[in-house]
């Protein structure tokens, strides 16, 4: 079964940084384009990054434009996203997820596990 | 950017009976909609696609159906294991975007 495991979570000051990272298990990532959603404590699903199975296509919500940055490394069957320039509003659970449905991906599956980053002095 | 509206926010439904759930876009979507299940603790989970096409493994007790800006998600049978919390995406356009969800709870 295809699953997704991630890590790179924690602790983090304002105006810090992190990487958050997704590898998938039982598959091979490269074909797939990669979303990454997020989730407040308490709250609904909010959509913040995209990336293509080439990395040809890349898109990001305004709320994170220019402070995340996705990538993708076809040798470590992985995705990333860059952190950076956190704030208290960034706090949430991470998820990566899978892109179905052509490219460029349309709906999600699978989810990873989440990843909880919390900002606060 | 397309919003997606669901209601009721809670819905409170009776071991066997029927939960109808509803998302409305904001603009026409056509059928490019996603339905997904997200339980307490759990990472959400893939349901529904292309507004009613169930994805390998779901059960036909779930069932969705619309197109254009009015989409309905039904359970046809309410069992306790379907406590969670259900949301409508769509993927017309960027940014892709969630509705606030329908949370179900067994009366």
């Amino acid at each position: 079964e295809d699953h997704l495991v991630q890590s790179g979570g924690g602790l983090v000051q304002p105006g810090g940084s992190l990487r958050l990272s997704c590898t998938g298990s039982g598959f091979i990532l490269g074909p797939y384009s990669m979303a990454w959603v997020r989730q407040a404590p308490g709250k609904g699903l909010e959509w913040i990054s995209y990336i293509s199975s080439t990395s040809d296509s890349i898109y990001y919500s305004d709320s994170v434009k220019g402070r995340f940055t996705v990538s993708r490394d076809r040798a470590h069957n992985s995705v990333y996203l860059q952190l950076s320039s956190l704030r208290d509003e960034d706090t949430a659970t991470y998820y990566c997820a899978r892109g179905h449905g052509g490219n460029p991906g349309r709906w999600f599956d699978p989810w990873g596990q989440g990843t909880l980053v919390t900002v606060s002095s | 950017e397309i919003v997606m509206t669901q209601s009721p926010a809670t819905l409170s439904v009776s071991p066997g009976e029927r939960a109808t759930l509803s998302c409305r876009a904001s603009q026409s979507i056509g059928r490019n909609l996603a339905w997904y299940q997200q339980k307490p603790g759990q990472a959400p989970r893939l349901l529904i696609y292309s507004a009613s096409t169930r994805t390998i493994g779901i059960p036909p007790t779930y069932s969705a159906s619309g197109s254009g800006t009015e989409f309905t998600f039904t359970i046809s049978s309410l069992e306790s294991e379907d406590l969670a919390t259900y949301y409508c995406q769509q993927y017309e356009n960027w940014p892709r975007t969630f509705g606030q969800g329908t949370k179900v709870e067994i009366k």
